[in-house]
């Protein structure tokens, strides 16, 4: 069994500040991590995916996550937001292993403010 | 190259009529999801396909969901006798299938979704 919490519903942070969207994860094995972002009336967008290599995720736009086992955690974070990044995040967790359907979680709202 | 299209882009429906749901996966991708975003429910997981095999059908919520790919590439996902629940945002997803041993997930690319309002 798999399970996603994304702790924030909604984060509000200036333009130029950094941003942090937490997740944590709870897996019977070990997990695939992902973070989707999705745009208002726009699909979902790959922004990054853990895989049991590296333990520091870089994707795109300047996101980075870092995959924390103690903590079960898989937090993204930008060191500076622009206006563009205003967007829903999903953290995912999936099997590590070919094929298996993702779990999401309820997703956080970036807002950002000018 | 081109992504995971789906049609129509919105579907407004009257309870009880039926409705078919477009993907077409990127091309060459053998494995194809549908998930259902609704603002309850977040984003689920509805029916899986990979090449020849049987479907995963585990998500789907009633008998009145159904989904078929042919050929292996576009899938068509009906439901029947709609009802104002199954009012949602309809997400197709295909992935690669990687040759030799996997030791991570696949990557799903989604569609833009279809967003299905019953009336």
């Amino acid at each position: 069994a798999q399970s996603v919490t994304q702790l924030d519903s909604h984060v509000s942070v200036s333009e130029g500040t950094p941003v942090l969207l937490r997740c944590n994860y709870s897996s019977s094995y070990s997990p695939s991590l992902f973070w989707y972002v999705q745009h208002p009336n726009k699909g979902l967008q790959l922004l990054l995916k853990y895989t049991s290599a590296a333990t520091l995720v870089k994707g795109i736009n300047g996101f980075e996550a870092e995959f924390k086992k103690s903590e079960t955690s898989f937090h993204l974070t930008k060191p500076s937001a622009h206006m563009s990044d205003a967007a829903e995040y999903f953290c995912v967790v999936s099997r590590n292993s070919g094929y298996s359907t993702l779990t999401f979680g309820k997703g956080t709202m970036l807002l950002v403010s000018p | 190259g081109a992504g995971v299209s789906q049609s129509p882009s919105n579907k407004v429906t009257e309870k009880g009529k039926d409705v078919e749901l477009r993907c077409d996966p990127i091309s060459g991708h053998t494995a194809l999801y549908w998930y259902r975003q609704s603002l309850g429910q977040g984003l689920e997981f509805l029916i899986y396909f990979q090449g020849n095999s049987a479907p995963d059908k585990s998500g789907l919520p009633s008998d009145r969901f159904s989904a078929e790919r042919t050929g292996g590439s576009v899938s068509t996902l009906t439901i029947q006798r709609t009802q104002q629940e199954d009012s949602a945002v309809y997400l197709c997803a295909s992935s690669p299938r990687l040759a030799g041993v996997q030791r991570s997930a696949d990557t799903q690319y989604f569609g833009p979704g279809t967003r299905l309002t019953v009336l």
